[in-house]
């Protein structure tokens, strides 16, 4: 069984550009959650997405969205870019819940 | 603020030895706790997990307890490999809503030394 992959996983930007993440869960998997981790603030929740609905979302700028296409895979946009949203950014998929949730290897974003 | 906490950035513990992670957690309506490793340029795997209605959960090496009265669990690992030597990060996560996002720690750095 596949495991959750994201593309791409290097990614370098200059200030006030955008950039789209991707994500593709596990086959099956219905839920995608987004996670953006830094080494001051650890993992922070950003959303989550199931059946292409947002059912959660962390305390995160509007600069930052997501969406979910019918066959489960995730984007993640971030428009305006700033330094401090260098970052590795981690999605995981599950069956439906936090039970055990799958993660991919993460995208390393550079801001400049 | 930080609603779980592992105080501990790293710990260095001999192979075959204990390793004791800890975690503390302020939100008392996380109902449902994970641990997860992390090595470098890898996501976080999953570990093992402990629902609010148990104190103990073991799976092989790996034993996890939870004390909901001090709001704090721990995660055991024994004996101890040199291939243990990850960030080990505790998440939790609540009912409703809550339930649709982790919360997580920002890790202990494990380091088993031969």
């Amino acid at each position: 069984k596949a495991g959750v992959t994201q593309t791409p996983r290097y990614l370098i930007k200059t200030r006030g550009q955008q950039v789209t993440l991707s994500c593709s869960p596990i086959s099956g998997h219905r839920s995608v959650s987004w996670y953006q981790q830094t080494p001051g603030q650890g993992l922070q929740f950003l959303f989550e997405y199931f059946s292409e609905t947002q059912r959660n979302k962390g305390n995160f700028p509007g600069r930052f969205s997501g969406r979910q296409f019918s066959n489960s895979r995730s984007e993640m946009n971030v428009s305006t870019l700033e330094l401090g949203d260098s970052a590795l950014y981690l999605c995981a998929s599950s069956l439906g819940s936090t039970l055990e949730q799958f993660f991919g290897p993460g995208t390393r974003l550079t801001v400049l | 603020d930080q609603q779980v906490k592992q105080n501990s950035p790293s710990l260095s513990v001999q192979e075959g030895r204990i390793s004791i992670l800890n975690c503390d957690y302020t939100n008392s309506m996380f109902d449902y706790f994970l641990w997860y490793k992390k090595y470098p340029a890898e996501g976080p795997t999953f570990l093992i997990s402990i629902s609010s209605i148990k104190d103990k959960n073991e799976d092989g090496r790996f034993t996890v307890f939870l004390n909901k009265s001090a709001k704090h669990l721990s995660l055991h690992i024994v004996p101890s490999q040199p291939g243990d030597s990850a960030v080990y990060f505790c998440a939790a996560s609540g009912p409703g809503a809550g339930s649709y996002q982790l919360t997580f720690g920002k890790g202990t750095k494990l380091s088993v030394i031969p």
